[in-house]
């Protein structure tokens, strides 16, 4: 079965500079999708980005990006120029191109600091 | 465009009580999920529907059922509450199963209480 791990509980960073949160998964999968999502006090779960396994190139929006590194199975995601609203818990999801369950990491708290 | 709406958001019981958590979306997608979240375990899938008339477990589908009423309409019944089942439960849905790489879209989600 595929597992998700966030070894992060807890980050903190300060307005304006940019955190990484970590997440590794495993699987025998070739192909699969990642995705990172964010979940602020108000308990809405938001898509922050996604990646396709196929695609070699990092994904990007706007001031988040996700490092990923397929043969470590290593999906992490950079916010840079943090703001006070990126405060939120952050969960990494995988799943199968040809199944239906997202598979949850156990989330990341991030903290932004003024 | 309301997306994905759960009712109620709140809802206490008292264990052994019968409850259906309710779940609709207007955006025309084929599968439907029903999760759970609970405190550093992340989201759980409980059972999903992936297409009118079809339901499936997930992961932690034991003290649930659930009905797939129409295209838009997926619940979620609890028959006899546990205090193990207090939690959040989220509704989500998407495109198709496995339909490139279409995210799951999600409700604001049901607290649940249970004495």
């Amino acid at each position: 079965a595929q597992t998700v791990t966030q070894s992060q509980p807890e980050m903190s960073v300060q307005e304006a500079e940019t955190v990484t949160l970590s997440c590794t998964y495993d699987t025998s999968e070739s192909d699969y999708y990642l995705f990172w999502y964010k979940q602020p006090p108000s308990r809405q779960m938001i898509l922050v980005i996604r990646q396709e396994a196929y695609k070699q190139q990092n994904a990007t929006e706007n001031r988040f990006s996700v490092n990923f590194q397929k043969a470590a199975k290593s999906f992490s995601l950079k916010i840079s120029d943090s703001q006070l609203g990126d405060a939120a818990m952050y969960f990494c999801a995988y799943r199968e191109t040809s199944g239906s369950r997202l598979t949850f990491g156990e989330g990341t708290q991030l903290t932004v600091n003024p | 465009n309301a997306g994905v709406t759960q009712t109620p958001k709140f809802q206490v019981l008292k264990t052994g009580q019968s409850m259906t958590l309710q779940c609709a979306q207007d955006m025309n997608h084929n599968s439907m999920y029903w999760y759970r979240q609970d405190p550093g375990m992340g989201l759980r899938l409980i059972y999903y529907s992936a297409s009118e008339g079809t339901t499936d477990k997930g992961e932690v589908p034991n003290g649930y059922n659930v009905s797939r009423l129409n295209k838009r309409e997926f619940s979620l019944r609890l028959e006899s509450a546990a205090p193990s089942q207090t939690s959040v439960y989220f509704c989500a849905s998407s495109e198709a199963i496995g339909y490139r790489n279409q995210p799951q879209h999600f409700g604001d989600g049901t607290r649940l209480s249970i004495l």
